[in-house]
């Protein structure tokens, strides 16, 4: 069973591109985590959200809890952006995590 | 970086043979979570510890063991490991409000 979904897989852009990544999950939780991880690195926290909307820099995260679903915004990528996005839910309890498989990002120059 | 390593940071054994890969941090964080990572998996949670001498066991608990002698360490103990259990390891704590996970570098083990 997944309860975490992510969409796209795989994503190709050019660089300057808008790039959208969607999570969907279907447990109920109390807040929703978006991590990166570039190849052969560590995973590294970008937002943690519970409601609405957080920015930081070009990156930018939503979540709507009633349609359980969240979306990770980049802004003017760039190749540094290249990572895999992985979103994960904190269950209601707050003691477990539940993470998608990620998103594997590629932006060309 | 929430202060957290973990080692070794790479290791390769035979099948058979026990292995512990230990998970360190400096900041008296409560929780601590070991996961392993995998192709075409999320991140699955292998055990936890919510304090010392307490922990908990995750999806895919099988054929590991776990143990928290004090606040800074989270010891992750393969009794035998097998080819299957050849995976990248990390550790984790859980801070902040919103009890946001913060990750350690990982240990690659590779079972042959």
């Amino acid at each position: 069973k997944n309860e975490v979904e992510q969409s796209p897989q795989n994503l190709t852009a050019q660089e300057g591109e808008f790039i959208t990544i969607n999570c969907s999950y279907s447990v109920g939780i109390s807040a929703l985590h978006w991590l990166q991880q570039h190849p052969g690195g560590g995973i590294v926290s970008l937002f943690m959200l519970s409601s609405g909307k957080k920015k930081h820099g070009r990156l930018i995260a939503t979540i709507n809890i009633q349609e359980k679903h969240s979306s990770l915004h980049i802004t003017a990528s760039h190749p540094r952006d290249s990572a895999v996005y992985i979103c994960a839910v904190r269950e209601n309890t707050g003691n477990q995590f539940y993470f998608g498989t990620g998103t594997s990002l590629t932006v060309i120059p | 970086d929430a202060g957290i390593t973990q080692s070794p940071r790479h290791k390769v054994t035979e099948t058979g043979t026990p292995v512990t890969l230990r998970c360190h941090q400096t900041e008296n964080h409560r929780y601590m979570y070991w996961y392993r990572q995998d192709p075409g998996h999320g991140l699955r949670l292998i055990h936890y510890s919510y304090g010392v001498k307490d922990t908990d066991k995750g999806e895919v608990s099988d054929g590991y063991s776990v143990s928290r002698s004090k606040t800074e360490d989270f010891l992750l103990t393969l009794e035998s490991a097998t080819s299957s259990q050849t995976s990248v390891y990390f550790c984790a704590i859980r801070a902040g409000q919103l009890y946001e996970q913060y990750f350690g570098p990982g240990t690659r083990l590779t079972v042959t």
